[in-house]
């Protein structure tokens, strides 16, 4: 079947700008997660996603992130006013979150978010 | 709270080397342990697993040992290819949350020559 996909690949925006990331997980999995690989950061988790609400939120850097996920698919990430320092790519990863076990994340190609 | 160290590089071998990259963590509790492997122009795949404490994954030639009384998880291969050159992430899991968030290293650059 087919990946995780997300879009758009590629986002060029000016700084002070809002912007929307979007994530389409495999079917039927329950789980989704956001990260973010930057240069000085590494590959950070951000937010956690079983079903349509969100029992980890750790990873958000401010409260200029925010996330939401409908009918336990589609998920949406939003950075408002956006600084330099957002400049990354975003991952977005899904699961079948087995309870007892661990499940394997499968990983999108990412949006590559560039902040001018 | 939840580490994981791995070994810096550029890491750069003869194609047929043996291959070591080096990863320590640090965890509360009993983690599952991982390699992803990002081939250039592509997404994070998963290379291999390990849930417990002496479990071995294995993945295309690759091994890695869950060691808890080292806290290491140390990928090898015997021979590696050109088509092994990529990034090569070592992570961890933690279930606080009720779900799979992962931990990962900085990640080591492989390039394989000729």
């Amino acid at each position: 079947g087919a990946g995780v996909s997300q879009s758009p690949s590629n986002k060029v925006t000016e700084k002070g700008k809002d912007v929307e990331l979007r994530c389409d997980p495999i079917s039927g999995h329950t789980a989704l997660y956001w990260y973010r690989q930057s240069l000085g950061q590494g590959l950070e988790f951000l937010i956690y996603f079983q079903g349509n609400s969100a029992p980890d939120k750790s990873g958000l850097p401010s409260d200029r992130f925010s996330a939401e996920r409908t009918g336990g698919s589609v998920s949406t990430l939003t950075i408002q006013r956006t600084q330099q320092e957002d400049s990354a790519v975003y991952l977005c990863a899904s699961s079948l979150n087995v309870p007892l076990g661990t499940d394997t994340q499968y990983f999108g190609p990412g949006t590559r978010l560039t902040v001018l | 709270g939840n580490s994981v160290t791995q070994m810096e590089g550029p890491v750069t071998l003869s194609e047929e080397a043996f291959l070591t990259i080096n990863c320590t963590y640090t965890a509360t509790g009993y983690p599952s342990l991982f390699w992803y492997v990002q081939y250039p122009g592509e997404g994070l795949q998963l290379l291999l697993k390990a849930t417990k404490a002496d479990d071995k994954g294995s993945n295309k030639g690759f091994e890695a040992t869950y060691r808890k009384e080292t806290t290491s998880f140390h990928l090898e291969k015997g021979s590696v290819q050109v088509s092994d050159s990529a990034v090569y992430f070592c992570a961890l899991s933690d279930r606080a949350g009720g779900g799979n968030k992962l931990t990962f290293g900085t990640g080591t650059q492989l390039k394989v020559e000729l």
